[in-house]
């Protein structure tokens, strides 16, 4: 049972362009979530993150928006850039549930931009 | 400074074989965790260590798989009597405080069991 979705396996847009990608979750008790990217032969890396008393977190070109009621949430980065080309692994956290350091992760979307 | 490394970075191995997976985490980081990503998958927690002690195993798929941190720094992973479905990539992080947006990952090892 996937409790956090990530639909679309990849998205591909044109430099310059905003990038939109997309998660969903199920569990109720999830109230800290994550976006990491991960290039081939490297581990995924901290982008940027959000707390679920938060609807928006920006930190330059991404921002990440939370939507609780939908239980869904999107990370856009605007202007794309080639080097943003890389798989956007979606996590939760339930940190008040007391596993604050146990992360839940999505498959992954895979975002090619093109110059 | 020197992230978080792995070695091997590749290991191939035949079913029913034990296999160990190392972990060096960044100096300092108290806290270590395993995840396991399966072939189009995300990662899937393991284990979380904070100091010497698993303070959490609960995502150990069986009593094939055991993890150790002896001195509180590296850890091995094991895995006893190697299946197919072993295969995958084993990555390892360490945070500083066992903050989840301060886990920092090094670039895994390919496990194949043939």
């Amino acid at each position: 049972d996937q409790q956090v979705k990530q639909n679309s396996p990849s998205l591909s847009v044109q430099e310059g362009r905003i990038s939109i990608l997309n998660c969903d979750y199920t569990n109720s008790m999830f109230d800290y979530f994550l976006w990491y990217k991960k290039y081939p032969a490297e581990g995924p890396t901290f982008l940027i993150s959000i707390s679920s008393i938060k609807d928006k977190n920006e930190d330059g070109r991404f921002t990440v928006f939370l939507n609780k009621s939908a239980k869904h949430l999107s990370l856009h980065i605007v202007p794309s850039q080639p080097g943003d080309s890389a798989v956007y692994f979606c996590a939760a956290s339930a940190r008040s549930g007391g596993s604050n350091y146990k992360l839940t992760f999505g498959k992954g979307t895979l975002l090619t931009v093109n110059p | 400074g020197a992230g978080v490394s792995q070695t091997p970075s590749n290991k191939v191995t035949e079913k029913g074989k034990y296999v160990e997976l190392r972990c060096d985490p960044i100096s300092g980081h108290t806290a270590l965790y395993w995840y396991r990503q399966s072939l189009g998958q995300g990662p899937e927690f393991l284990i979380y260590f904070q100091g010497t002690g698993a303070a959490d195993d609960s995502g150990l798929p069986n009593d094939r798989f055991f993890a150790v941190r002896p001195e509180g720094s590296v850890s091995t992973l094991k895995i006893q009597r190697t299946e197919r479905g072993d295969s995958a990539v084993y990555l390892c992080a360490s945070s500083p405080s066992g903050r989840i947006d301060e886990q920092y990952f090094g670039p895994g090892t390919r496990l194949t069991v043939t």
